[in-house]
């Protein structure tokens, strides 16, 4: 199985300034062939389901705003928030979709400080 | 616009047969993959395992001996058994759209405890 951790835990971020999170895989998850990550960025509200923000890593679900990106290739992710707004208090998960089982990291949670 | 509902019993007891079904409304359950994804209270996401259409299925090898996922194409329906639970199966379980892909489409998920 591919092992995906998160880091930090948690954070707490003032209204307007960037929050960080990182996601590494245990294995590349960058397939050759078609020169994609197959790495998935969730939101998750308490008592909702998580809903998917971003895919191949750095692409945005529609609708999800743009003061959230995805980077990194390989092993080695981040998904920012250039400008934390109230209603991203969430715990956000990443997910490697390049073979299965299909995993998910522990998740990292996003509070206002 | 498809939407996902799951259905099932919210108190199984100990060595018993978990059973939820996911009912697909807006669109063919013919057409994709479909996964179970399951969250312990408090804890992380765990997927289950998905299926297709035409029988073919794909479970995660953590509850592979003790799951079956399976189809009600007639319905528009698939349906996830799980044997053998204790209380460790306690956990949202939610149904998805997909297979080994991202999920962008949930149910809201359906809480079942295992308790005696």
């Amino acid at each position: 199985d591919i092992v995906m951790t998160q880091s930090p835990d948690s954070l707490a971020v003032s209204l307007g300034e960037r929050a960080t999170i990182n996601c590494k895989s245990s294995q590349s998850v960058l397939y050759s062939s078609n020169n994609k990550n197959y790495l998935a960025w969730y939101q998750q509200k308490p008592g909702q389901p998580p809903k998917l923000f971003i895919y191949w890593a750095s692409t945005r679900e529609s609708g999800v705003p743009d003061r959230f990106s995805g980077s990194g290739s390989g092993t080695d992710f981040t998904l920012t928030i250039s400008s934390l707004q109230a209603e991203d208090v969430a715990v956000y998960y990443c997910q490697q979709y390049y073979n299965t089982p299909v995993t998910f990291g522990p998740g990292t949670k996003v509070d206002i400080k | 616009q498809v939407q996902l509902q799951e259905s099932g019993p919210g108190l199984v007891k100990p060595s018993e047969t978990l059973s939820l079904t996911c009912t697909v409304s807006g669109g063919s359950i013919s057409t994709y993959y479909w996964s179970w994804i399951r969250q312990p209270p408090g804890k992380g996401l765990e997927w289950i395992g998905y299926m297709y259409y035409s029988g073919s299925t794909n479970y995660n090898p953590s509850l592979k001996s003790r799951v079956t996922i399976s189809e009600d194409t007639s319905k528009n329906q698939f349906s996830l058994r799980l044997s053998s639970v204790t209380a460790a199966d306690t956990a949202v379980y939610y149904c998805a759209r997909g297979g080994i892909t991202k999920f962008a489409v949930w149910g809201k998920g359906t809480t079942v405890t295992v308790s005696s």
